[in-house]
Protein backbone atom coordinates (compact mmCIF):
# COMPACT_ATOMS: atom_id res chain seq x y z
CA UNK A 1 0.00 0.00 0.00
CA UNK A 2 1.43 3.44 -1.31
CA UNK A 3 -0.47 5.48 0.76
CA UNK A 4 -1.75 6.86 -1.98
CA UNK A 5 -5.81 6.50 -2.77
CA UNK A 6 -7.85 6.68 -5.68
CA UNK A 7 -11.90 6.96 -6.70
CA UNK A 8 -13.65 5.42 -7.49
CA UNK A 9 -11.89 2.05 -8.78
CA UNK A 10 -13.79 1.32 -11.79
CA UNK A 11 -16.42 3.58 -13.96
CA UNK A 12 -17.68 2.93 -16.77
CA UNK A 13 -19.62 5.67 -18.28
CA UNK A 14 -20.93 6.76 -22.25
CA UNK A 15 -19.20 8.82 -25.07
CA UNK A 16 -19.97 12.29 -24.65
CA UNK A 17 -20.47 12.42 -20.73
CA UNK A 18 -18.29 14.16 -18.01
CA UNK A 19 -16.80 11.88 -15.22
CA UNK A 20 -14.22 13.06 -12.37
CA UNK A 21 -11.43 11.08 -11.09
CA UNK A 22 -10.02 11.65 -7.32
CA UNK A 23 -6.78 11.40 -5.71
CA UNK A 24 -5.69 11.88 -2.18
CA UNK A 25 -2.20 12.07 -1.95
CA UNK A 26 0.29 10.56 1.36
CA UNK A 27 0.01 12.45 3.92
CA UNK A 28 2.67 14.96 4.00
CA UNK A 29 3.35 14.91 0.26
CA UNK A 30 2.56 18.57 -1.96
CA UNK A 31 3.07 17.20 -5.50
CA UNK A 32 0.75 15.06 -7.38
CA UNK A 33 0.90 13.53 -10.92
CA UNK A 34 -1.63 11.79 -13.55
CA UNK A 35 -0.60 9.20 -15.90
CA UNK A 36 -3.15 7.42 -18.43
CA UNK A 37 -2.16 3.80 -18.90
CA UNK A 38 -4.18 2.63 -22.31
CA UNK A 39 -3.63 -0.26 -24.87
CA UNK A 40 -2.76 1.64 -27.83
CA UNK A 41 -0.61 4.50 -26.12
CA UNK A 42 1.06 3.12 -23.48
CA UNK A 43 2.05 5.15 -20.71
CA UNK A 44 1.49 8.68 -20.43
CA UNK A 45 2.10 11.67 -18.21
CA UNK A 46 -0.81 13.42 -18.16
CA UNK A 47 -0.08 16.74 -15.53
CA UNK A 48 1.41 17.55 -11.95
CA UNK A 49 0.35 19.94 -9.52
CA UNK A 50 2.56 21.06 -6.79
CA UNK A 51 0.77 22.58 -3.73
CA UNK A 52 -2.61 23.51 -5.98
CA UNK A 53 -0.04 25.00 -8.70
CA UNK A 54 0.37 23.51 -12.27
CA UNK A 55 4.03 22.28 -12.21
CA UNK A 56 4.65 19.90 -15.51
CA UNK A 57 2.11 19.45 -18.66
CA UNK A 58 2.65 16.26 -20.86
CA UNK A 59 0.20 15.34 -23.08
CA UNK A 60 -3.21 16.27 -21.66
CA UNK A 61 -6.20 16.84 -23.74
CA UNK A 62 -8.39 20.21 -24.05
CA UNK A 63 -11.23 17.89 -22.69
CA UNK A 64 -9.39 16.97 -19.86
CA UNK A 65 -8.50 19.50 -17.07
CA UNK A 66 -7.09 18.52 -13.43
CA UNK A 67 -7.08 20.70 -10.34
CA UNK A 68 -5.27 20.27 -6.97
CA UNK A 69 -7.12 21.92 -3.66
CA UNK A 70 -5.66 23.44 -0.54
CA UNK A 71 -5.63 20.12 0.86
CA UNK A 72 -4.09 18.77 -1.40
CA UNK A 73 -6.47 16.26 -2.89
CA UNK A 74 -6.48 16.18 -6.65
CA UNK A 75 -9.29 16.08 -9.50
CA UNK A 76 -8.74 14.88 -13.32
CA UNK A 77 -11.86 15.79 -15.23
CA UNK A 78 -12.63 14.33 -18.34
CA UNK A 79 -15.36 15.85 -20.65
CA UNK A 80 -16.94 15.04 -24.02
CA UNK A 81 -15.70 11.67 -23.58
CA UNK A 82 -14.47 9.06 -26.67
CA UNK A 83 -14.27 5.22 -26.82
CA UNK A 84 -10.33 6.18 -26.90
CA UNK A 85 -10.34 7.64 -23.42
CA UNK A 86 -11.38 3.73 -22.07
CA UNK A 87 -7.85 3.43 -20.19
CA UNK A 88 -6.20 3.10 -16.57
CA UNK A 89 -5.77 5.87 -14.96
CA UNK A 90 -2.83 6.73 -12.14
CA UNK A 91 -2.22 9.05 -9.67
CA UNK A 92 1.10 9.36 -8.17
CA UNK A 93 2.49 11.71 -5.29
CA UNK A 94 5.65 12.72 -3.56
CA UNK A 95 6.99 15.03 -1.30
CA UNK A 96 8.43 17.69 -3.34
CA UNK A 97 7.92 19.07 -6.83
CA UNK A 98 10.86 17.98 -8.43
CA UNK A 99 11.90 14.25 -9.11
CA UNK A 100 11.94 12.80 -6.06
CA UNK A 101 10.39 9.22 -5.34
CA UNK A 102 6.79 8.69 -6.86
CA UNK A 103 4.29 6.76 -5.05
CA UNK A 104 1.58 5.67 -7.44
CA UNK A 105 -2.13 4.62 -6.23
CA UNK A 106 -3.88 1.57 -7.26
CA UNK A 107 -5.31 3.40 -10.56
CA UNK A 108 -8.91 3.76 -12.27
CA UNK A 109 -10.41 1.78 -14.42
CA UNK A 110 -12.37 4.14 -17.21
CA UNK A 111 -14.12 1.94 -19.75
CA UNK A 112 -16.32 4.62 -21.88
CA UNK A 113 -18.96 2.40 -23.84
CA UNK B 1 10.75 15.72 -27.74
CA UNK B 2 12.66 13.15 -26.27
CA UNK B 3 11.90 9.15 -26.93
CA UNK B 4 12.57 6.26 -24.62
CA UNK B 5 12.81 2.67 -26.38
CA UNK B 6 12.05 -0.17 -24.87
CA UNK B 7 13.27 -3.17 -27.74
CA UNK B 8 12.67 -6.09 -25.69
CA UNK B 9 8.76 -6.60 -25.29
CA UNK B 10 9.15 -9.34 -23.44
CA UNK B 11 11.86 -11.09 -21.72
CA UNK B 12 12.49 -14.18 -19.10
CA UNK B 13 14.53 -15.65 -16.94
CA UNK B 14 15.23 -18.54 -14.66
CA UNK B 15 14.76 -18.31 -10.96
CA UNK B 16 18.11 -17.10 -9.34
CA UNK B 17 19.53 -16.01 -12.93
CA UNK B 18 20.59 -12.74 -13.63
CA UNK B 19 18.78 -10.68 -16.53
CA UNK B 20 19.16 -7.33 -17.94
CA UNK B 21 16.74 -5.29 -19.76
CA UNK B 22 17.16 -2.74 -22.33
CA UNK B 23 16.54 0.78 -22.25
CA UNK B 24 17.70 4.08 -24.81
CA UNK B 25 16.55 7.52 -25.00
CA UNK B 26 17.02 10.40 -26.74
CA UNK B 27 17.94 13.89 -25.76
CA UNK B 28 19.97 16.50 -26.17
CA UNK B 29 20.22 17.88 -22.74
CA UNK B 30 22.63 16.81 -20.42
CA UNK B 31 20.67 17.37 -17.31
CA UNK B 32 17.72 15.05 -16.67
CA UNK B 33 16.81 11.93 -14.70
CA UNK B 34 16.26 8.14 -15.93
CA UNK B 35 13.93 5.98 -13.85
CA UNK B 36 12.68 2.57 -13.56
CA UNK B 37 9.09 1.24 -12.73
CA UNK B 38 8.04 -2.10 -12.25
CA UNK B 39 4.13 -2.85 -12.93
CA UNK B 40 3.13 -6.15 -11.23
CA UNK B 41 -0.23 -7.56 -12.37
CA UNK B 42 -1.92 -5.34 -9.63
CA UNK B 43 -0.85 -2.68 -11.90
CA UNK B 44 0.50 -0.53 -9.10
CA UNK B 45 3.80 1.42 -10.19
CA UNK B 46 6.44 0.53 -8.37
CA UNK B 47 10.11 2.75 -8.40
CA UNK B 48 12.55 0.27 -9.06
CA UNK B 49 15.70 2.46 -9.29
CA UNK B 50 16.63 6.04 -10.20
CA UNK B 51 19.49 7.43 -11.81
CA UNK B 52 20.93 11.06 -11.77
CA UNK B 53 22.66 11.79 -15.00
CA UNK B 54 25.45 13.63 -13.52
CA UNK B 55 26.24 10.93 -11.60
CA UNK B 56 28.85 8.76 -12.84
CA UNK B 57 28.68 6.10 -10.50
CA UNK B 58 25.32 3.35 -11.65
CA UNK B 59 22.98 3.44 -9.20
CA UNK B 60 22.41 0.31 -7.33
CA UNK B 61 19.17 -0.83 -4.68
CA UNK B 62 19.55 -4.70 -3.60
CA UNK B 63 19.45 -6.96 -6.39
CA UNK B 64 18.72 -4.06 -8.84
CA UNK B 65 21.37 -2.36 -10.35
CA UNK B 66 21.86 -0.42 -13.77
CA UNK B 67 24.39 0.56 -16.34
CA UNK B 68 24.26 4.00 -17.45
CA UNK B 69 25.82 5.22 -20.42
CA UNK B 70 25.18 8.68 -21.36
CA UNK B 71 27.62 8.60 -24.02
CA UNK B 72 25.46 6.42 -25.80
CA UNK B 73 22.08 7.05 -24.54
CA UNK B 74 21.80 3.61 -22.51
CA UNK B 75 19.86 2.80 -19.28
CA UNK B 76 19.81 -0.77 -18.68
CA UNK B 77 18.45 -2.24 -15.24
CA UNK B 78 20.25 -5.53 -14.02
CA UNK B 79 18.46 -7.78 -11.61
CA UNK B 80 20.61 -10.77 -10.09
CA UNK B 81 19.24 -13.97 -7.94
CA UNK B 82 15.53 -12.96 -9.91
CA UNK B 83 12.88 -14.10 -7.38
CA UNK B 84 9.09 -15.18 -8.74
CA UNK B 85 8.08 -11.25 -7.38
CA UNK B 86 10.00 -9.67 -10.12
CA UNK B 87 7.81 -11.27 -12.50
CA UNK B 88 6.15 -7.93 -13.46
CA UNK B 89 6.23 -5.33 -16.66
CA UNK B 90 9.50 -2.81 -16.60
CA UNK B 91 9.16 0.35 -17.92
CA UNK B 92 12.12 2.76 -18.08
CA UNK B 93 11.41 6.42 -17.77
CA UNK B 94 13.00 10.13 -18.69
CA UNK B 95 12.46 13.44 -16.92
CA UNK B 96 14.52 16.44 -17.27
CA UNK B 97 13.37 19.74 -15.37
CA UNK B 98 14.33 21.75 -19.49
CA UNK B 99 11.50 19.99 -21.09
CA UNK B 100 8.73 21.06 -18.50
CA UNK B 101 10.09 18.31 -16.15
CA UNK B 102 7.39 15.49 -18.31
CA UNK B 103 8.26 11.99 -18.20
CA UNK B 104 8.70 10.29 -20.90
CA UNK B 105 8.04 6.21 -20.96
CA UNK B 106 9.70 3.61 -22.73
CA UNK B 107 6.93 1.03 -24.12
CA UNK B 108 7.50 -1.52 -21.29
CA UNK B 109 9.30 -5.29 -20.92
CA UNK B 110 7.12 -7.76 -19.62
CA UNK B 111 9.11 -10.22 -17.28
CA UNK B 112 8.70 -13.79 -17.16
CA UNK B 113 10.42 -15.60 -14.78
CA UNK B 114 10.62 -19.46 -14.46
CA UNK B 115 10.49 -21.41 -11.26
Amino acid sequence: DSGVTQTPKHLITATGQRVTLRCSPRSGDLSVYWYQQSLDQGLQFLIQYYNGEERAKGNILERFSAQQFPDLHSELNLSSLELGDSALYFCASSVGGGVETQYFGPGTRLLVL
Amino acid sequence: AQTVTQSQPEMSVQEAETVTLSCTYDTSESDYYLFWYKQPPSRQMILVIRQEAYKQQNATENRFSVNFQKAAKSFSLKISDSQLGDAAMYFCAYRSPNTGNQFYFGTGTSLTVIP
